[in-house]
């Protein structure tokens, strides 16, 4: 089944304790990207890369890495996460003619 | 750089009836695609209907259709024939032509009464 799945779905952490939440895709997209979605805000581009080793900051980037080695994987890091970063995270994948994107199921993460 | 506006946070309709959603938003660019995702309970997102911007008829998707006015930089959504599965919040987003540059409106939480 053509998939894009996140790990953990849900995440509970405390400030400063660095954790990495996997994006995987199985449709071989060239295209992928990561989201954060809070009330109000709709949702905010955090980075996204259109190849492997290409990443390109959206509009959100303070706080987070990412890293993209293979096509598939798309990691986002929060090497100090901090409270702010309590939201409802999506990594999205999409082919390089194609603009339609694909979202996976979402990580909900508390930082306390 | 881009912005997506959805001026109605929240609406409601009643089963069978039809509903309009707003969306405007501002860009310089000439070449984009607009498009409109449901998001139910699940959190899921899940594209409804998706308009290319050099296309000049407005897109069709069953039970759902746009309104695209680029002069206007207005691309409104319309459900006919409302469900009761209908009932998430929706999002309209915006896209540079060959960019993976996507820009989202806050939402409007539509709630389809029986």
């Amino acid at each position: 089944e053509a998939q894009v799945t996140q790990n953990p779905r849900y995440l509970i952490t405390v400030t400063g304790k660095k954790l990495t939440v996997t994006c995987s895709q199985n449709m071989n997209h060239e295209y992928m990207s990561w989201y954060r979605q809070d009330p109000g805000l709709g949702l905010r581009q955090i980075y996204y890369s259109m190849n492997v080793e290409v990443t390109d900051k959206g509009d959100v980037p303070e706080g987070y890495k990412v890293s993209r080695k293979e096509k598939r994987n798309f990691p986002l890091i929060l090497e100090s996460p901090s409270p702010n970063q309590t939201s409802l995270y999506f990594c999205a994948s999409s082919p390089r003619n194609e603009e339609t994107q694909y979202f996976g199921p979402g990580t909900r993460l508390l930082v306390l | 750089a881009q912005t997506v506006t959805q001026s109605q946070p929240e609406m409601s309709v009643q089963e069978a009836e039809t509903v309009t959603l707003s969306c405007t938003y501002d860009t310089s660019e000439s070449n984009y695609y607009l498009f409109w995702y449901k998001q139910p309970p699940s959190r899921q997102m899940i594209l409804v209907i998706r308009q290319e911007a050099y296309k000049q008829q407005n897109a069709t998707e069953n039970r759902f259709s746009v309104n695209f006015q680029k002069a206007a930089k207005s691309f409104s959504l319309k459900i006919s024939d409302s469900q009761l599965g209908d009932t998430a919040m929706y999002f309209c987003a915006f896209m540079k032509y060959n960019n993976n540059d996507m820009r989202f409106g806050a939402g409007t939480r539509l709630t389809v009464k029986p």
